[in-house]
């Protein structure tokens, strides 16, 4: 059974940083594409960061891009989003996906983790 | 960066009818459309992907059509489960972006 478990979420200050964990069983975590999504108290989904297994390629949305860092350890099958200047913009339940076989194609989430940027 | 346009934004039907969201796109997808169903306080969960294909799992009353900009998620006669938000979503070029979704409510 697929199972991907969200940690790392809670409150931080504006401009303050946070890291994100997703700790991934139930399939072969090295050959599968994995990503962050995000959705905003009451709002729609957001696409945010994804780790290609093809060339280790990253890719970020233009409101993260600079200040979020997707990473992966396969030898402990755990993605990680590392998050830096956070702004209030950033509150959001933060979802780690698995990919299938195509990258942009979600078949598996996380339950999420709060992420709420406040003073 | 490519908008999805999902429309209605609200549904209101009774179990039995035939439902049919739309998401248009802001330009070419080509067949690089995905539909997913959320339940409040759920993560998504995948319906369709690459248009038309049903993802392992989902019921036959679940189907998907269209390619290009326009495109289709019709639930055939609707069960109770089956109120809750859907969203599409492309894979065409990175940004991937998700429509901003519709509620289907009991009515």
């Amino acid at each position: 059974e697929v199972q991907l478990v969200e940690s790392g979420g809670g409150l931080v200050q504006p401009g303050g940083s946070l890291r994100l964990s997703c700790a991934a069983s139930g399939f072969t975590f090295s050959s599968s594409a994995m990503n962050w999504v995000r959705q905003a108290p009451g709002k729609g989904l957001e696409w945010v960061s994804s780790f290609s297994v093809t060339g280790g390629t990253t890719y970020y949305a233009d409101s993260v891009k600079g200040r979020f860092t997707i990473s992966r350890d396969n030898s402990k099958s755990t993605l990680y989003l590392q998050m830096n200047s956070l702004r209030d913009e950033d509150t959001a339940v933060y979802y780690c996906a698995k990919s299938t076989s195509y990258l942009g194609v979600i078949d598996y989430w996380g339950q999420g983790t709060l992420v709420t940027v406040s003073s | 960066e490519i908008v999805l346009t999902q429309s209605p934004a609200t549904l209101s039907l009774s179990p039995g009818e035939r439902a049919t969201l739309s998401c248009r796109a802001s330009q070419s997808v080509s067949n690089y459309l995905a539909w997913y169903q959320q339940k409040p306080g759920q993560a998504p969960r995948l319906l369709i992907f690459n248009a038309s294909n049903r993802a392992t799992g989902i019921p036959v009353r679940f189907s998907g059509s269209g390619s290009g900009t326009d495109f289709t998620l019709t639930i055939s006669s609707l069960e109770p489960e089956d109120f809750a938000v859907y969203y599409c979503q492309h894979r065409s070029n990175w940004p991937y972006t998700f429509g901003q979704g519709t509620k289907l409510e009991i009515k």
